[in-house]
C-alpha cells in the first residue's frame, strides 16, 4: 500500500501569508496526486489534479508542485475562506490513499 | 449540473450490513469520462477512500475493506451502491459518494463533484 504523510499537520496562518503545505508519498506516484480542502460539515473540493493542474473554478491563488514522491500546495495571499483543512490524494494505486490532513487556521 | 445524493440507514446495529447507494441526477452514470468512488470521515477524522466503480462494473477496492466490501452500479437507474458486511463501531463515519474524472494519459484523477455525505452510525 502506498502511504501518505503531510506536513505540517498544522499551521497557523493569517490573512495574506503564503501558506506551504507539502505532501510525501512511500513510494513514487509520478503526477498522480491531487489535494483537496474541506470545510467543516462540508464535502471536500478538488483543488489541483495532476500535482499541479489547478481545478476549474479554484482560483489561482492556490498551487501545486512536485512529483514522484514529495509535493507542495502553496495558497498565496492567505484569503478568509481559505482557513480549512487540507487534504492529499495518491491515485496512483486506486482507489487511492489520502493523507492525514492540514488544518490552516487562524 | 451533475449531483449526487447519498441514500440509506442511518443506524446499523454491530454485525449487520450497511448499505448505502448514491443517485447520480444531471448525467449518465455511463460516461467514459469518469469513475464513481465512495469515501468516509470517521467523526473528527481524515478521509478514507472506500472504493471506485467503473460504469462497466470494474472496481478497486481499498485492501483493508476489501473482504467485507462489495461496490455495485446499476446503470439503468443511475446509481452505485454500497454494501459492507459484519460492521462494527470502528464503521461509524459519514460517508461520501463522489465522480472522479479520470484520464491515465495525463495522470488526471479528481473527485470533482461530492454527494452532500450521510452520517452512519454503528451502534446496538
Amino acid at each position: 500500500d502506498i502511504q501518505m504523510t503531510q506536513s505540517p499537520s498544522s499551521v497557523s496562518a493569517s490573512v495574506g501569508d503564503r501558506v506551504t503545505i507539502t505532501c510525501r508519498a512511500s513510494q513514487g506516484i509520478s503526477s498522480w496526486l491531487a489535494w483537496y480542502q474541506q470545510k467543516p460539515g462540508k464535502a471536500p473540493k478538488l483543488l489541483i489534479y495532476g500535482a499541479s493542474s489547478l481545478q476549474s473554478g479554484v482560483p489561482s491563488r492556490f498551487s501545486g508542485s512536485g512529483s514522484g514522491t514529495e509535493f507542495t500546495l502553496t495558497i498565496d495571499s492567505l484569503q478568509p475562506e481559505d482557513f480549512a483543512t487540507y487534504y492529499c490524494q495518491q491515485a496512483n494505486t486506486l482507489p487511492g490513499t489520502f493523507g492525514p490532513g492540514t488544518k490552516v487556521d487562524i | 449540473q451533475m449531483q449526487l445524493q447519498e441514500s440509506g440507514p442511518g443506524l446499523v446495529k454491530p454485525s449487520q450490513t450497511l448499505s448505502l447507494t448514491c443517485t447520480v441526477s444531471g448525467g449518465s452514470i455511463s460516461s467514459t469520462t469518469y469513475y464513481w468512488a465512495w469515501v468516509r470521515q470517521p467523526p473528527g477524522k481524515g478521509l478514507e477512500s472506500i472504493g471506485n466503480i467503473f460504469y462497466s462494473g470494474s472496481t478497486y477496492y481499498n485492501p483493508s475493506l476489501e473482504s467485507r466490501l462489495t461496490i455495485s452500479v446499476d446503470t439503468s437507474k443511475n446509481q452505485f451502491s454500497l454494501k459492507l458486511t459484519s460492521v462494527t463501531a470502528a464503521d461509524t463515519a459519514v460517508y461520501f459518494c463522489a465522480r472522479v474524472e479520470y484520464d491515465f494519459w495525463s495522470a488526471h484523477y479528481g473527485m470533482d463533484v461530492w454527494g452532500q455525505g450521510t452520517t452512519v452510525t454503528v451502534s446496538s
